[in-house]
């Protein structure tokens, strides 16, 4: 099974700033990777597909990036409505896996 | 437009065998390159996916769960059924479905707002 790692696992920052959260694959998976945002008590959404293609309707100060194993999504200017949680995913194979999450608070 | 609903009891006896039912619309799981998956999640826990059923009827499991779980569609009425045998209190969480396409490289891009399922006797 591929093993997704997520860091941090949890980050404080204030409106405006650039954030990044990184996620590394137990092996190459190429571009095969996703990020979603989650809010508590609803479904994730997916932000980016394809490590670095983002989905219709996301903002675009959203953005993903890398290949291989190691991954980033970055947040150019954090708004309110981006405090949550964020996971990435890979559709390279199954079992598909997902990170444990980073938790994303208001500073 | 997509969307997807899941559908079952909110609470579970420990021993007993759980029956999800997702109906979806907008899309045809017979069409190619077209799965279904499941994903669940456990309170204040990470996402933990399940199973997949693609547009040929293939399937796939978690290895970890995967001689408890049973996953099949029913294309007439639109619907994806997941069974989980012998329910423990460890099964507890909200369970989500998902659709993806190959097209993407196949992301989870519309999800269900999930069902809550409570393990208790």
């Amino acid at each position: 099974d591929i093993r997704m790692t997520q860091s941090p696992s949890s980050l404080s920052a204030s409106v405006g700033d650039r954030v990044t959260i990184t996620c590394r694959a137990s092996q190459n998976i190429g571009n095969f990777l996703n990020w979603y945002q989650q809010k508590p008590g609803k479904a994730p959404e997916l932000l980016i597909y394809g490590a670095s293609s983002l989905h219709s309707g996301v903002p675009s100060r959203f953005s993903g990036s890398g290949s291989g194993t190691e991954f980033a999504l970055t947040i150019s200017s954090l708004q309110p409505e981006d405090f949550a949680t964020y996971y990435c995913q890979q559709s390279y194979n199954t079992p598909r896996t997902f990170g444990q999450g980073t938790k994303v608070e208001i500073k | 437009q997509i969307t997807l609903k899941e559908s079952g009891p909110t609470l579970v006896k420990p021993t007993q065998t759980l029956t999800l039912t997702c109906t979806f619309s907008g899309f045809s799981l017979t069409a190619r390159g077209v799965t279904v998956g499941w994903i669940r999640q456990p309170p204040g826990k990470a996402l933990e996916w399940l199973a997949l059923i693609y547009w040929d009827d293939d399937k796939r499991y978690s290895p970890f769960l995967r001689s408890r779980l049973t996953i099949s569609r029913d294309t007439s009425k639109n619907q994806v059924v997941l069974t989980v045998t012998n329910i423990v209190p460890e099964d507890t969480g909200t369970y989500f479905c998902a659709h993806t396409s190959a097209e993407d490289g196949d992301p989870f891009d519309y999800w269900g707002q999930g069902t809550l399922v409570t393990v208790s006797s």
